[in-house]
């Protein structure tokens, strides 16, 4: 089946820096979703893509669809403690009926 | 602002039991999904549902579950006979027009 790969898989970073973090696949998405996850909750979607190459911002948060459609990049600026959690990566492919998710990125910031 | 809603937020169950989740998704949304995810790891897929009838399932979506949309509000997931390693949270999941899909908080399912 299709396979997300997120990296980094998880990582420590200070208040105040800028954090990224990719999604690639050998398979073409035609739609990529960025989700948080808090730990006993449910995914909460952030931003969602619609066409290669662009470019999309929610606040402190930006996410590009990659140009092959194989990739996406979550960028977060002036990380806060609230930031903490786990990113997921999540994509359509073919028909729209299902969306693949990615292995996540967990973050932890140090205040 | 619209959410979906899951109900209970823990089941405990014995295994052979069966039981039955339920959500509630956004009210104007047309198309429903199952998710799960055991602890520490990805959300798989389950099943998607539109116009009264499942458009896909994975793997995992084996004779032992089905899904209802018994009145016009609550979207159901059915596991028949339970196993361990049906222990998992379980994510309903709806989305309307665009391709946005919108999770509910999440039902912790555990068989004993």
């Amino acid at each position: 089946g299709q396979q997300l790969n997120q990296s980094p898989q998880s990582m420590f970073i200070q208040e105040g820096e800028d954090v990224s973090m990719n999604c690639t696949s050998s398979s073409i998405f035609n739609t990529w979703l960025w989700y948080k996850q808090d730990p006993g909750e449910g995914p909460v979607l952030l931003i969602a893509l619609y066409k290669a190459g662009e470019l999309t911002s929610n606040g402190r948060l930006t996410a590009q669809f990659g140009i092959t459609r194989k990739d996406s990049f979550l960028n977060i600026s002036a990380s806060i403690p609230s930031d903490v959690g786990i990113y997921f990566c999540a994509g359509y492919s073919g028909g729209y009926q299902k969306v693949t998710f990615g292995t996540g990125t967990k973050l932890q910031v140090i205040p | 602002e619209p959410e979906v809603t899951q109900t209970p937020s823990h089941q405990v169950t014995q295994m052979g039991q069966e039981v039955i989740l339920r959500c509630v998704p956004i009210s104007n949304h047309l198309y429903f999904y199952w998710y799960r995810q055991i602890l520490g790891q990805k959300v798989e897929f389950l099943v998607s549902f539109y116009n009264n009838e499942i458009s896909e399932k994975s793997e995992i979506f084996d004779d032992q579950f089905s899904v209802e949309r018994p009145d016009g509000s609550n979207f159901t997931l059915k596991i028949r006979s339970t196993k361990l390693e049906d222990s998992a949270m379980y994510f309903c999941a709806s989305r309307g027009v665009n391709y946005e899909q919108y999770f509910g908080p999440g039902t912790r399912l555990t068989v004993t």
